[in-house]
């Protein structure tokens, strides 16, 4: 059974950066998956952050690429999100997810972490 | 930069059957953007119910179901429930499957 599990501070001063990471069992991060990191404000919708394949390539949110970085760390079986220059808006609900090729020519985001809440406050 | 417009809420009686739709500011939804629904519910992570337009999970109760209608992708739940009560997402990918991009979310009220 696959299980996805975010970590890091829960809350972070402005114009700092949030750093957070998703540790996976049950499942290799070598496989032929690829791993994203979504968002949810308080109150508000979901917004796709971006992915990484276990060989480091990466796609990006284009409102947020200037700030982003994705990471995979083989070792561990896990993947990082850094999102720098932090503000208020930054404040949501973190989620990293797979996002499973299992059958040839689907996408499908089909495991979800539970979620951490990471505040934008001084 | 592309929007996907969902209903922002709908209402359906227990028993009855609702559609809700996903829609693209560049234009017709075809299968190349793969489209994905996920259904949340209060203070839970987003489940996903349906990939790729109409494939559907081991876990996906039969009453949901997926397809691409006028242009949009669409998702079907028959039967519906009280639990059914959620809010509803979708996500398109689009550039090549390179980039996702969640439509508004349609809050799903069963009354």
């Amino acid at each position: 059974q696959v299980h996805l599990e975010e970590s890091g501070p829960g809350l972070v001063k402005p114009s700092g950066a949030l750093s957070l990471t998703c540790g996976v069992s049950g499942a290799s991060i070598n496989s032929p998956n690829w791993w994203t990191w979504v968002r949810q404000p308080p109150g508000q919708g979901l917004e796709w952050i971006g992915e990484i394949y276990h060989s480091g390539s990466t796609n990006y949110n284009p409102s947020l690429e200037s700030r982003v970085t994705i990471s995979v760390d083989k070792s561990k079986n896990q993947f990082s999100l850094n999102l720098r220059s932090v503000t208020a808006a930054d404040t949501a609900v973190y989620y990293c997810a797979r996002v499973s090729h299992d059958i040839a020519a689907t996408i499908a985001l089909d495991q979800w972490g539970q979620g951490t809440l990471v505040t934008v406050s001084s | 930069q592309t929007v996907v417009t969902q209903e922002p809420s709908l209402t359906v009686s227990p028993g009855g059957t609702v559609t809700l739709t996903c829609a693209s500011s560049t234009g017709a939804v075809t299968s190349g953007f793969y489209p994905n629904w996920f259904q949340q519910k209060p203070g839970q992570a987003p489940r996903s119910l349906i990939h790729s337009t109409d494939y559907k999970h081991s876990w996906t109760p039969a009453r949901f179901s997926g397809s691409l209608l006028g242009g949009k992708a669409v998702l079907t739940l028959s039967d519906v429930r009280p639990e059914d009560e959620a809010d509803y997402y979708c996500l398109l990918y689009l550039g090549g499957a390179q980039l996702g991009v969640f439509g508004g979310g349609t809050k799903l009220t069963v009354l």
